[in-house]
């Protein structure tokens, strides 16, 4: 079955850069119309649509946010990792990483998420 | 800020039928670009509950059903539940958002 875990920092310190790590099984990066994507969700708020990357290494990013993203993957690894610079408290949320099937755009199997706190 | 609209709140009693709506534009839903729907309970990662705007992924209650028709969509829940109660966003693609996809502002089921 699919699985995806986020692993990372909790806790970051304003202007420092947040890397997160998606850690996945189940499926294969490396397979036609398959794709991972990040989103986050500050507490008490909406979810957020970040980044996604395709197995063809076709990558999407949040225009309000693309300055500050990166998203990378590692195939042999099974693992999805998104970096985002000058972090702010505003920055403050659950991220979840999710797996995309098909070439669409639905998230169909979802991390567990992890919450990050920017604060000095 | 979202460019898909949904109604922060809405409610049932037990049993009834609830409607959630999802009203973007000609760049997303407009355009013909799927919509999707989730469901968030309490304090749980979100779970796809409709993919291209009206099917089901398995183990999914027929009691939710999704369309759509122009600029919006709708999720529909039917002999609502106490189990129903919980965040609900829609998420489409967006031409211009440089390929990107957007979530909605979200609706909150409450079940009375």
């Amino acid at each position: 079955q699919i699985t995806l875990k986020e692993s990372g920092p909790t806790l970051v310190k304003p202007t420092q850069t947040l890397t997160l790590t998606c850690t996945f099984s189940g499926f294969s990066l490396s397979t036609s119309g398959v794709g991972v994507g990040w989103i986050r969700q500050p507490p008490g708020k909406a979810l957020e649509w970040l980044a996604l990357i395709y197995w063809d290494d076709d990558k999407r990013y949040s225009p309000s946010l693309k300055s500050r993203l990166t998203i990378t993957k590692d195939t042999s690894k099974n693992q999805v990792v998104l970096t985002m610079t000058n972090m702010d408290p505003v920055d403050t949320a659950t991220y979840y990483c999710a797996h995309s099937g098909s070439g669409g755009s639905c998230l169909d199997y979802w991390g567990q998420g992890t919450l990050v706190t920017v604060s000095s | 800020q979202s460019v898909l609209t949904q109604p922060p709140s809405v409610s049932g009693a037990p049993g009834q039928r609830v409607t959630i709506s999802c009203t973007g534009s000609s760049s997303n839903i407009g355009a013909g670009y799927d919509v999707h729907w989730y469901q968030q309970l309490p304090g749980t990662a979100p779970k796809l509950l409709i993919y291209g705007n009206s099917n089901r992924p398995s183990g999914v209650p027929d009691r939710f059903s999704g369309s759509k028709s122009g600029t919006s969509a709708s999720l529909a829940i039917t002999g609502l539940q106490a189990e129903d109660e919980a965040d609900y966003y829609c998420q489409s693609y967006d031409s211009s958002l440089s390929g990107s996809n957007v979530f909605g502002t979200g609706t909150k089921v409450t079940v009375l």
